[in-house]
């Protein structure tokens, strides 16, 4: 069982719709996780990262995580078409990094 | 905050010839620099995990001869590919972080990446 599924897509969603992305995972000891962005031909931007479980909103994002699931979200709302990219996301147990294979998104205009 | 510079972005060069690429943390001191490698439409493939004055750490698979990492201060760490064939065409990217507190505490930090074409 790999570390950090997520789901590679591609997904594509009209304009203005409410995007939801998600991570699933086995290691209970991670800590912080994190939401990249990845432009083509770019490294990967980060977006959000949170500690431990809970929620954060940044503007269009949120950052769900969900320890006792395993599982972690991004949602973003109000998509726009520049929010078309591949979505990686990546967690921690110390100095190990684990990211997710990406999701692409493309929004229609 | 929390930059990492990554240069140069695109590079182009002859087969045989040696690229060296830097990664460079702007405003944080990097204790660890990690080196990826991406092929079109593919999810990062980490090559090696670079220490602060100690050798890298390889993946398996990853040529320590071919791709010599240099991690000589806390702000840089170098890449160079040796005698670099077609093959070895690609998009580099780095990333830098710091174990600890702070913004830059237990996450990477990417750069923009470098697309590699060897002709």
């Amino acid at each position: 069982q790999k570390e950090v599924e997520q789901d590679p897509g591609p997904l594509s969603v009209p304009e203005g719709a409410i995007v939801s992305l998600n991570c699933t995972y086995s290691n209970s000891a991670f800590q912080y996780f994190m939401w990249y962005r990845q432009y083509s031909r770019k490294g990967p931007e980060l977006l959000m990262y949170t500690y431990s479980s809970g929620n954060k909103e940044d503007g269009r994002f949120t950052a769900q995580v969900d320890k006792s699931s395993k599982y972690i979200s991004l949602f973003i709302r109000d998509s726009q078409p520049s929010d078309s990219a591949t979505y990686l996301c990546a967690m921690t147990s110390g100095n190990q990094f684990y990211f997710g294979t990406g999701t692409s998104l493309t929004v229609i205009p | 905050g929390a930059v990492v510079s990554q240069h140069p972005s695109w590079v182009i060069c002859k087969s045989g010839t040696s690229v060296k690429i830097e990664c460079r943390s702007l405003d944080f001191q990097a204790t660890t620099m990690f080196w990826y490698r991406q092929f079109p439409k593919q999810s990062l493939m980490l090559m090696a995990t670079s220490n602060e004055g100690s050798k890298a750490t390889y993946e398996q698979g990853v040529e320590k001869d071919k791709f010599l990492i240099n991690h000589a201060s806390l702000t840089l760490s170098t890449l160079t590919v040796t005698s670099a064939h077609p093959e070895d065409s690609s998009f580099y990217i780095c990333s830098a972080y710091q174990l600890g507190t702070g913004r830059a505490g237990n996450i990477q930090y990417f750069g923009a990446g470098t697309r590699l074409s060897v002709l």
